[in-house]
C-alpha cells in the first residue's frame, strides 16, 4: 500500500488570495493525481501529474488557476490560485498502488485538504 | 467517455438489515470496479474492487459486490448493517489499464438507524 500525507488539512482562506496544497508519499510512484470534492458532492478528477512533465487536466480546469508541479516520484503540490467562495472544497491527492504488489490497481488517497474560502 | 451511475442517492435502513447499494456504469472496454467509504469527516477508504475472476468480490467489515459484465453492473451489498455502517459509498471505475485515474459516482448516503 501507499501511506499519502496532505498539508495542510485544512485552512480559511481570503478571496483572492492562493493556498499551496502538498502532498507526500512514502513511495516512488510514476503518477498522481489530484481530486476536487465540492460540499456534499463526489469527486472530480481536477489533473493528472506525471513527474518530469507537465501535469494534464480535465475538462473545467486550467493551469493558470490550479498550477501543480511534481518535482519528484514521492511529491506534488497543487496551488489553488485567485480563490473565490466556489472554490471551498476538499482536495484530495491520490496515487496508485506499485507494481508487482496486490495493491497495484488500487488507489489511495490522502486524507484531504478542506478548504473554505471567504 | 466512462460513467458511473448510482442509482439511490440515500439508501435509510434499520440496523441488522440488509442493504444494497446499487451501481451501473457505461464502458465499452474492459473496466476495474471499486466501492469506497467515507466516514463522516474522513478520507476514503477502499471497500472492495473488482479486477478480474471472480464475479463476487468480498471486501472488508462484511461488504461483497457482484460484477455482471451484460447489466454492466457492480452492486454492493451486506447482509446485515450496523449502525458504525452510516456514511457516504462511492463506486468508481477505470479502464483496465495503468496510470489512469478514477470516475466516480455521485455516491450514496447510508444512514443506519436502531
Amino acid at each position: 500500500s501507499a501511506v499519502i500525507s496532505q498539508k495542510p488539512s485544512r485552512d480559511i482562506c481570503q478571496r483572492g488570495t492562493s493556498l499551496t496544497i502538498q502532498c507526500q508519499v512514502d513511495s516512488q510512484v510514476t503518477m498522481m493525481f489530484w481530486y476536487r470534492q465540492q460540499p456534499g458532492q463526489s469527486l472530480t478528477l481536477i489533473a493528472t501529474a506525471n513527474q518530469g512533465s507537465e501535469a494534464t487536466y480535465e475538462s473545467g480546469f486550467v493551469i493558470d488557476k490550479f498550477p501543480i508541479s511534481r518535482p519528484n516520484l514521492t511529491f506534488s503540490t497543487l496551488t489553488v490560485s485567485n480563490m473565490s467562495p466556489e472554490d471551498s472544497s476538499i482536495y484530495l491527492c491520490s496515487v496508485e498502488g506499485p507494481r508487482g504488489v496486490p495493491s497495484y490497481n488500487e488507489q489511495f488517497f490522502g486524507p484531504g485538504t478542506r478548504l473554505t474560502v471567504l | 467517455a466512462q460513467s458511473v451511475t448510482q442509482l439511490d442517492s440515500q439508501v435509510p435502513v434499520f440496523e441488522e438489515a440488509p442493504v444494497e447499494l446499487r451501481c451501473n456504469y457505461s464502458s465499452s472496454v474492459s473496466v476495474y470496479l471499486f466501492w469506497y467509504v467515507q466516514y463522516p469527516n474522513q478520507g476514503l477508504q477502499l471497500l472492495l474492487k473488482y479486477l478480474s475472476g471472480s464475479t463476487l468480490v468480498k471486501g472488508i467489515n462484511g461488504f461483497e459486490a457482484e460484477f455482471n459484465k451484460s447489466q454492466t453492473s457492480f452492486h454492493l451489498r451486506k447482509p446485515s448493517v450496523h449502525i458504525s455502517d452510516t456514511a457516504e459509498y462511492f463506486c468508481a471505475v477505470t479502464p483496465g489499464q495503468a496510470g489512469t485515474a478514477l470516475i466516480f459516482g455521485k455516491g450514496t448516503t447510508l444512514s443506519v438507524s436502531s
